[in-house]
């Protein structure tokens, strides 16, 4: 089937707008995760679902970030009052279960810009 | 501390000149080592995982390996289509952490 897509592709936000990223997992895979990829910067992995729960939440950089995942499926990640330094690329990726063997599939990403 | 280093940051090569990219890892017990490709403006893809130190995995004109302190992707006589940013990322074994631990790549020309 479809790999992940993520939506909107890219995003342009005035400075203390809220906004949700939405992700869409391959249909199957259990696990989601949400990463971060700044310009020059490695991935940064914020959060990991398996099912509609989230065992790894450490990687949200503060509480203006959270992230939900309803019927085993879509996530959103929302980022509250956004600021400057939110800008990033935003990339999900999905695996057919949480194990370390199961290849974590990549979407095209987000791109955020907060002005 | 985890952390993953890869070298170099870039690399140009000659069609068919040979050559290894280095990745460099602390980690508190390693569950996995991954190998992906990015090319520009899309996500990663995936190419290797390594689980333990000697483990050896191949595809095509890549092969990866794996010892307790580092891994090598080497690539051997690669084409211009090999050209892309070539990512390491570590996942450490620890309860139910599946975080991945990312280097920031290396990214590869290869000139025809």
């Amino acid at each position: 089937g479809a790999g992940v897509s993520q939506s909107p592709s890219n995003k342009v936000t005035e400075k203390g707008k809220d906004v949700e990223l939405r992700c869409d997992p391959i249909s199957g895979h259990t696990a989601l995760y949400w990463y971060r990829q700044s310009l020059g910067q490695g991935l940064e992995f914020l959060i990991y679902f398996q099912g509609n729960s989230a065992p790894d939440k450490s990687g949200l950089p503060s509480d203006r970030f959270s992230a939900e995942r309803t019927g085993g499926s879509v996530s959103t990640l929302t980022i509250q009052r956004t600021e400057q330094r939110d800008s990033a690329m935003y990339r999900c990726a999905s695996s057919l279960g949480p194990e370390v063997y199961e290849t974590q599939y990549f979407g095209p990403g987000t791109r955020l810009l907060v002005l | 501390e985890d952390q993953v280093t890869q070298s170099p940051e870039a690399l140009r090569l000659q069609e068919g000149e040979s050559s290894s990219l280095n990745c460099s890892y602390t980690v508190s017990g390693l569950r996995g080592l991954f190998w992906y490709r990015q090319d520009p403006g899309k996500g990663p893809e995936f190419l290797f995982t390594l689980y333990s130190a000697g483990e050896e995995k191949e595809k095509e004109r890549l092969k990866a390996t794996l010892t307790k302190k580092e891994s090598f992707l080497h690539i051997t006589a690669p084409k211009p289509e090999d050209s892309a940013t070539y990512l390491c990322a570590v996942q450490a074994n620890a309860g139910n952490n599946r975080k991945l631990i990312w280097g920031l790549g290396t990214s590869l020309a290869v000139n025809p």
